[in-house]
């Protein structure tokens, strides 16, 4: 089965480090570009970074030198590493496929939830 | 950053009626332009790409057209299945997408 599944959320206390990962399955992992995409409670969905098949990483200004994206296509998996979280950075957090490098998604996960909260 | 401006934030239509949503970005997009339907506890789910070519597996009934700036996407005669959050995304800007806010489509 084709899918996507993330791990790693939970409650962690502002200013703390979290790890995510998303374990894919039933397509060549290597071959496409990642993303995660997070959505607070009630709000809409917030791009947070990208990788491409060379490693290559992206993030947009909200979190770039905090957050870390990286794969290992040895183990089809997908991470995010973030750091120094705040309040602000609650939300779940959906790993993405990159349908042809193009941009949208045709694969997403059913999300981890992460709390930042004291 | 591209800022995509969807509207409205609540559409309320009946079963079997047209609903016909909008998205607008704050700059030239091309064809760039993915729509995704969104149920409560659920990831989005991709409905159309290329502003206007429709996903695997997705109804005729949903179709999406626009480009440059304005977009919209229609449903042509709703099912109660329909009901959900919609959003546009841009992206012209790879890999930095965005996505508007979403519109609530609810039943009439």
């Amino acid at each position: 089965e084709v899918q996507l599944v993330e791990s790693g959320g939970g409650l962690v206390q502002p200013g703390g480090s979290l790890r995510l990962s998303c374990a894919a399955s039933g397509f060549t992992f290597s071959s496409y570009d990642m993303h995660w995409v997070r959505q607070a409670t009630g709000k809409g969905l917030e791009w947070v970074s990208a990788i491409g098949t060379a490693g290559d990483p992206y993030y947009p200004g909200s979190v770039k030198g905090r957050f870390t994206i990286s794969r290992e296509n040895a183990k089809n998996s997908l991470y995010l590493q973030m750091n120094s979280l705040r309040a602000g950075d609650t939300a779940v957090y959906y790993c993405a496929r990159d349908s042809r490098g193009e941009g949208y998604f045709d694969l997403w996960g059913r999300g981890t939830l992460v709390t930042v909260s004291s | 950053e591209i800022v995509m401006t969807q509207s409205p934030a609540t559409l309320s239509v009946s079963p079997g009626e047209r609903a016909t949503l909008s998205c607008r970005a704050s700059q030239s997009v091309s064809s760039n332009l993915a729509w995704y339907q969104q149920k409560p506890g659920q990831a989005p789910r991709l409905l159309i790409y290329g502003a206007s070519t429709r996903a695997t597996g997705i109804p005729a009934r949903f179709s999406g057209s626009g480009s440059g700036t304005e977009f919209t996407l229609t449903i042509s005669s709703l099912q109660s299945e329909d009901f959900a959050v919609y959003y546009c995304q841009q992206y012209n800007n790879w890999p930095r997408v965005t996505f508007g806010q979403g519109t609530k489509l609810e039943i009439k």
